[in-house]
């Protein structure tokens, strides 16, 4: 079965420092991984897709097979990244969609 | 071009009664997913729907049940609602729903069930 962990709730970081958001996900085939961001009062919104292999708001995130991770990456943090960070899977050799978020990390960057 | 749009935002129900959500998709998608997001369980599937055919179903009782209407326009129905209900319902659409598609969510519909 298909399952995603962040083992972080809650992580706060200060303004400037490097930020890392960790996703680590179970399943035997190739899955497409997501970064979805919810910021407050604003609706869930992607950030990132591996597929895509592209730079968002300076985050990256990169799939590591061998580890089964999809970790987020951000060199220097802004105060407006202050948001709920959800991890997702989505197994394309399923018929229909079926993603699998994880539990979601809250990012707090202080100032 | 206009977003996904849930309806209603709120509503407040009492246990035993039964709800009904609904979600228009953006133009063009053709792929409906629910989810329900509570703060203990989280981000959880619910079921999707594609040219009006459930194609995938979460781990939730038959109490919930959704449909998906020729125009894509989406309602899932919980009957006999219990306290634990009380959840954010979530909709997104995407074109196909294939693996890579990215989902558009909707702001949400919050049930409080008394």
């Amino acid at each position: 079965a298909q399952r995603v962990t962040q083992p972080e709730k809650l992580l706060s970081v200060f303004k400037g420092a490097p930020v890392e958001l960790k996703c680590n996900y179970s399943y035997s085939g190739s899955p497409e991984l997501f970064w979805y961001v919810q910021y407050s009062r604003q609706r869930l919104q992607l950030l990132l897709r591996h597929i895509s292999r592209e730079s968002i708001k300076g985050f990256t995130a990169d799939l590591n097979k061998g580890e089964t991770s999809f970790h987020l990456k951000k060199p220097f943090a802004q105060e407006e990244d202050s948001a709920m960070y959800y991890c997702a899977l989505s197994a394309p050799d399923n018929y229909g969609q079926n993603f699998v978020f994880g539990p979601g990390t809250r990012l707090s960057v202080l100032p | 071009k206009a977003g996904v749009t849930q309806t209603p935002r709120y509503l407040i129900k009492t246990r035993g009664q039964q709800v009904t959500l609904s979600c228009s998709p953006i133009s063009g998608h053709r792929s409906v997913s629910w989810y329900q997001q509570t703060p203990g369980q989280g981000l959880q599937f619910l079921f999707e729907y594609f040219s009006e055919t459930q194609r995938n179903k979460g781990n939730f009782p038959g109490r919930f049940s959704g449909r998906q209407f020729s125009n894509s326009r989406s309602e899932m129905n919980v009957s006999t609602l219990e306290l634990g209900d009380s959840a954010l319902y979530l909709c997104a659409s995407s074109w196909t729903g294939g693996g890579a598609n990215v989902l558009t969510f909707g702001a949400g519909s919050r049930l409080t069930v008394l």
